[in-house]
C-alpha cells in the first residue's frame, strides 16, 4: 500500500534554531515529491523534487530528495515565528490517479 | 488575482441534507481536485478532473459526486450528508503536463459540520 510518513508529528523550537523535517515514502513508480506549508488555511507550495541529491533552496528553506532511501528532508535555518505552520509532504507516481499526502509536521516557533 | 475560490467557507448541515460546494479557478488549469482534511490524516483526494467534462475517483470517493461542466468550475456534491463527512474541504487546481504531480494551487477551504 502506498504511504507517506512524516516525522516528527510536532516540533517546538526557539526562534533562530535550525529544524529538519522528515518525509519517507513507499510509492509505486515514484514521479515527484512536493512540500507544502499550511498556515491557517490553504496549503502553499514550497518545493517539487524529482531527482536525487539536488538541493532546492528558497531563502532559509531547503529540501533534498534521496530516491534510493526513499525519503526527503526539509530544512529551515534561522527560524522565525512566521515559520510556524503545518508542513505537508506529498508524493505522486507515474500515471497514478492520486497524489498521497502525509499527515504533516506541526512546527511551532517560540520567540 | 483570484486564483482558486471556494464557496461557501463554512456550512452546518443536518444528517441527510444535501449540498454542493463550488470551486472556481481563473488560471485556465486543466486539472482540478477535491480533498478533505481531517485531524492527523493529512489531505485525502476525493475526486479529481483532468479537463472539462471529465471526472475520476480519488482515494475516498464514497458519499460524494462531482461535475466539471465548465473548465473553470468543479462542483462537489453531498447527496445525503453524514457526520463522518464533517471535515475541511479543499479544492485545488494545476497545469498540464504533470497534472497531479506538479504544484497545485489551493482554495481557502470549506469547513463543513454535519450534525
Amino acid at each position: 500500500e502506498d504511504k507517506v510518513v512524516q516525522s516528527p508529528l510536532s516540533l517546538v523550537v526557539h526562534e533562530g534554531d535550525t529544524v529538519t523535517l522528515n518525509c519517507s515514502y513507499e510509492v509505486t513508480n515514484f514521479r515527484s515529491l512536493l512540500w507544502y506549508k499550511q498556515e491557517k488555511k490553504a496549503p502553499t507550495f514550497l518545493f517539487m523534487l524529482t531527482s536525487s541529491g539536488i538541493e532546492k533552496k528558497s531563502g532559509r528553506l531547503s529540501s533534498i530528495l534521496d530516491k534510493k532511501e526513499l525519503f526527503s528532508i526539509l530544512n529551515i535555518t534561522a527560524t522565525q515565528t512566521g515559520d510556524s505552520a503545518v508542513y505537508l509532504c506529498a508524493v505522486g507516481s507515474l500515471g497514478a490517479s492520486k497524489i498521497i499526502f502525509g499527515s504533516g509536521t506541526r512546527l511551532s516557533i517560540r520567540p | 488575482n483570484a486564483g482558486v475560490t471556494q464557496t461557501p467557507k463554512f456550512r452546518v448541515l443536518k444528517t441527510g441534507q444535501s449540498m454542493t460546494l463550488l470551486c472556481a479557478q481563473d488560471m485556465n488549469h486543466e486539472y482540478m481536485y477535491w480533498y478533505r482534511q481531517d485531524p492527523g490524516m493529512g489531505l485525502r483526494l476525493i475526486h479529481y478532473s483532468v479537463g472539462e467534462g471529465t471526472t475520476a475517483k480519488g482515494e475516498v470517493p464514497d458519499g460524494y459526486n462531482v461535475s466539471r461542466l465548465k473548465k473553470q468550475n468543479f462542483l462537489l456534491g453531498l447527496e445525503s450528508a453524514a457526520p463522518s463527512q464533517t471535515s475541511v474541504y479543499f479544492c485545488a487546481s494545476s497545469y498540464i503536463p504533470g497534472g497531479l504531480n506538479t504544484e497545485a494551487f489551493f482554495g481557502q477551504g470549506t469547513r463543513l459540520t454535519v450534525v
